[in-house]
């Protein structure tokens, strides 16, 4: 079945420094992609996403790109600030059926000022 | 922004009460879903629904049950609360697309606490 596989958290970083959030994938068929952030005490909201090969999300700073190749999806950010910390979901979503979307563990970001 | 609404946001509550947790979206949304998400951040899917008098179990069993009269609102039930019920529950909502591209919307989620 489908599955996704993102790194354990929590990852601290200092403001300004470069993130990277490995997330990879197993699915039938073609899937589309999606990181997904939840900040304290909220929902889960749309980050960015990414619906074929080589397309690259992109919002707010955070990019990833999809890579059929390596069936990944890493999530990258040049220069974190304070808040971007939160939880930050990898997922994804294959056509038909009634559209599950499997989603990673989920990773926490702490950014310390 | 979402218009997805979830209430309470919090509720503790005493073991063999009976509870509904109410869901409500404005964006005519067909496909609804309650997901559970344990202390480890982890999302698991309990229910969902393609659209009005459709519901399904999701992948994780829950003694919960729902229930889709309208399309704008998806209530989740508990007959008899237990402590082993204390959990984050999200509600969520897409528009069906006919492909993988839609995506979900996230209400704020209720956090239930069975003493």
């Amino acid at each position: 079945g489908d599955s996704v596989t993102q790194m354990e958290g929590p990852v601290t970083l200092s403001e300004e420094a470069f993130l990277t959030i490995n997330c990879t994938y197993t699915a039938t068929g073609y899937p589309s992609l999606f990181w997904y952030v939840q900040y304290p005490g909220e929902g889960l909201q749309l980050l960015l996403k990414a619906t074929k090969a080589d397309d690259k999300g992109s919002n707010k700073g955070f990019e990833a790109t999809y890579r059929k190749e390596t069936t990944s999806f890493h999530l990258e950010k040049g220069s974190v600030q304070v808040s971007d910390s939160a939880v930050y979901f990898c997922a994804l979503k294959t056509p038909g059926g009634y559209q599950k979307v499997t989603f990673g563990t989920g990773t926490k970001l702490q950014v310390i000022p | 922004e979402a218009d997805i609404y979830q209430t309470p946001r919090y509720l503790v509550i005493g073991t063999g009460k009976k509870i509904t947790l109410e869901c409500s979206q404005t964006m005519g949304h067909d496909k609804m879903y309650w997901y559970q998400q344990d202390p480890g951040m982890e999302l698991h899917l309990i229910h969902y629904s393609y659209g009005v008098n459709s519901t399904e179990k999701g992948d994780l069993s829950s003694e919960s049950t729902v229930s889709r009269i309208r399309t704008e609102h998806f209530p989740l039930t508990l007959e008899s609360a237990r402590p082993s019920h204390t959990s984050q529950y999200l509600c969520a909502s897409s528009e069906y697309a006919g492909d993988a591209t839609d995506t979900q919307y996230f209400g704020p989620g209720t956090r239930l606490t069975v003493l």
